[in-house]
């Protein structure tokens, strides 16, 4: 059974830095592509990041460009994502959700229950 | 403001066939597939269609989808009480080279 579990979430006041971690069972980590996509409270789904299988391709949201850094270790089977700079408008529910392909297109399969990310002084 | 729009709400009573549409722009739906996600109140979004029109197993085919130019919909026929749920479309959109979703339908089965 697929599985990913997000961890790492908590209160950190403006300017602090979290780094969440996802951790991914039941299947072979390292053939997927994975995201972090957020929800701030009572608002809508928001892209957050994508990492390529190897580590080596990565891409962000404008959002969080230059502030937040995805990052995995395939043998560990474990996605993370480094917060710096964090700003109230950061807070969300951050899911980890893996990308499966068909015939070169891609979708979000399977997603995590997410983790509670407040930004508050 | 979403890059993909949708409408806010819809509604339907226990039967009726409801539809939820999404528009997008030739970088995004005009340019990539369109998948759709609900979310029911407290969990996490779970994938509902994908590549326009497809079905992952275990979603009934009571939920079809479709895409034509830069907009796409979804149709739940039979609605039930357990469709409540808050439903999202997502594309890739090329010029952003990001993921897109819609800002999301709160459906609601009167």
């Amino acid at each position: 059974e697929v599985q990913l579990m997000e961890s790492g979430g908590g209160l950190v006041q403006p300017g602090g830095s979290l780094r969440l971690s996802c951790a991914a069972s039941g299947f072979t980590f390292s053939s997927f592509e994975m995201h972090w996509v957020r929800q701030a409270p009572g608002k809508g789904l928001e892209w957050v990041s994508y990492i390529g299988i190897s580590g080596s391709n990565t891409n962000y949201a404008d959002s969080v460009k230059g502030r937040f850094t995805i990052s995995r270790d395939n043998a560990k089977n474990s996605l993370y994502l480094q917060m710096n700079s964090l700003r109230a408008e950061d807070t969300a529910v951050y899911y980890c959700a893996r990308e499966a392909r068909y015939n070169g297109d891609g979708y979000f399969d399977f997603w995590g229950r997410g983790t509670l990310v407040t930004v508050s002084s | 403001q979403s890059v993909l729009t949708q409408p806010p709400s819809a509604s339907g009573t226990p039967g009726q066939r409801v539809t939820i549409s999404c528009s997008g722009s030739n970088s995004n739906i005009g340019y990539s597939i369109v998948n759709w996600y609900h979310q029911l109140p407290g969990t996490a979004p779970k994938l509902l269609v994908y590549r326009n029109n497809q079905r992952p197993s275990g979603v009934p085919d009571r939920f079809s989808a479709s895409k034509s130019g830069t907009s796409a919909s979804l149709a739940i026929s039979g609605l039930q009480s357990e469709d409540e749920a808050d439903y999202y479309c997502s594309s890739y959109d090329g010029s952003l080279r990001a993921w897109v979703f819609g800002g999301g339908t709160r459906l609601t089965v009167l």
